[in-house]
């Protein structure tokens, strides 16, 4: 089976840190890819792993650990146009449900 | 800008009829993803072609139905509509296989919004 789970809504504070979890199960597996998606717009690409450990971009970084089928995005110096959803999705495109993520002033 | 063009944004119709979305992957890419995303709710897969063959089957119903063209285009026909039909389905294109070892990443186009009264 292919079941991807995160948590459903999260909140923090312009500035802050915010870690989202994903953790998933597949039979198959050729990275696990973070979206993120502003209500009502197109999700748009922010990372991808494919190989155990961090990768870093700027303010963004995701990680994973393929043995625990776990991966989390940092999200640094939270700003408020970072409220939005963030989707993680495995190899073969399969979606989570999305971590709907409120920043506060 | 993507590069995926979907048309037409907005569509309202009633429970019965049928519907034709539209879908324009960016220039070299042979992959077309087709997703539907109630209100609320995340992205469904429901299916995928490259390069006009069906190669990966999601939660996709019986009266759906959906091609992908010689010059790549792709299309979702939707039929007998009923009332939780209604949603955002995107269309996504990538350049590789999803039985491949890296698909890339998927580049979305802005969707179709589909109400049915």
């Amino acid at each position: 089976g292919q079941n991807i789970d995160q948590p459903t809504e999260m909140t923090a504070t312009e500035g802050a840190i915010v870690q989202i979890n994903c953790t998933y199960q597949t039979s198959g597996f050729n990275g696990l890819f973070w979206y993120q998606q502003h209500a009502g717009e197109a999700p748009t690409f922010l990372s991808y792993n494919v190989l155990d450990g961090l990768e870093e971009k700027g303010r963004f970084s995701s990680f994973l650990s393929r043995s625990k089928g776990y991966s989390y995005l940092l999200l640094k110096e939270l700003q408020m146009k970072d409220s939005a959803s963030y989707l993680c999705a495995h190899q073969n495109f399969v979606f989570g449900p999305g971590t709907r993520l409120s920043v506060l002033p | 800008d993507s590069g995926v063009t979907q048309t037409p944004k907005h569509l309202i119709t009633a429970t019965g009829q049928r519907v034709t979305l539209r879908c324009s992957p960016r220039s070299g890419d042979l992959s077309v993803y087709w997703y539907q995303q109630s209100l609320d709710q995340g992205l469904q897969f429901l299916i995928q072609y490259y390069n006009g063959e069906e190669r990966a089957k999601g939660n996709i119903l019986e009266r759906f139905s959906a091609q992908q063209f010689p010059d790549l285009h792709s299309e979702l026909n939707l039929s007998s509509l009923e009332l939780g039909d209604s949603a955002l389905y995107f269309c996504a294109s990538s350049p590789r296989d999803i039985r491949g070892t890296n698909t890339g990443e998927l580049f979305f186009g802005e969707g179709s919004r589909l109400t049915v009264l």
